[in-house]
């Protein structure tokens, strides 16, 4: 059980274009889910918090304009990178948080590179 | 100083070794303590996850959380070369306006030679 799916797992877009990301829970319900970006050899940095039905609130320093995250039912939020630029080639992770307990489950991520 | 504290190694064992891992904290407030294990290009994969202090074992894999030190280990007996990963410590404090937010470690990468 507890599995996250992501879609697409890889992309590849030229500069100025925006990209969708979905995030499923597959087997459970997630009020909440999270949104992540990793660049190599570091570690996951938090940039949104995903709630079902309400806007998300995003950490310091991310652009909410930049990163229009939807989450329109309880087993789906999506990320979208608009005018993307190469600076935000990197690897998204999306994360659903059980309501039982605080543990969430994340997906596979998506790479995103940006020409 | 970062709140979440964890040697990015990387830590080389040989098959069959005991491995441990560990991460340090300075918020009180953390409550829930996790181990994630990610392979190279994929999402992070729950491992443990502890309520407060304690240990918790699941296998070959044991957890610890010593509350008042501060201090949360991962112990892996008989250690496989499939075991090769990177590990992440996660924590959070689980109400309030960081509900459900976790904080990372930076991650350990283990390799396990035949």
């Amino acid at each position: 059980g507890a599995v996250v799916s992501q879609h697409p797992s890889r992309v590849i877009c030229k500069s100025g274009t925006s990209v969708k990301i979905e995030c499923r829970s597959l087997d459970f319900q997630a009020t909440t889910m999270f949104w992540y970006r990793q660049f190599p050899k570091q570690s996951l940095m938090l940039m949104a918090t995903s709630n079902e039905g309400s806007k998300a609130t995003y950490e310091q320093g991310v652009e909410k304009d930049k990163f229009l995250i939807n989450h329109a039912s309880l087993t789906l939020s999506t990320l979208t990178v608009t005018s993307a630029h190469p600076e935000d080639s990197s690897f998204y992770i999306c994360s659903a948080r059980r309501d039982v307990g605080d543990t969430q489950y994340f997906g596979p991520g998506t790479r995103l590179t940006v020409l | 100083q970062k709140e979440v504290e964890q040697d990015p190694g990387p830590l080389s064992v040989p098959e069959g070794a005991i491995v441990s891992l560990n991460c340090t904290y300075s918020n009180s407030a953390f409550q829930y303590f996790m181990w994630y294990r990610q392979y190279s290009r994929k999402g992070p994969e729950l491992l443990m996850y502890t309520y407060s202090s304690g240990n918790k074992e699941d296998g070959r894999f044991t957890a610890q959380v010593d509350k008042s030190s501060k201090y949360i280990s991962l112990f892996i007996r008989d250690s496989q070369p499939s075991d090769s990963a990177t590990y992440l410590c996660a924590m959070s404090a689980g109400g309030g306006t960081s509900y459900g937010k976790l904080t990372f470690g930076q991650g350990t990468i283990l390799t396990v030679h035949p």
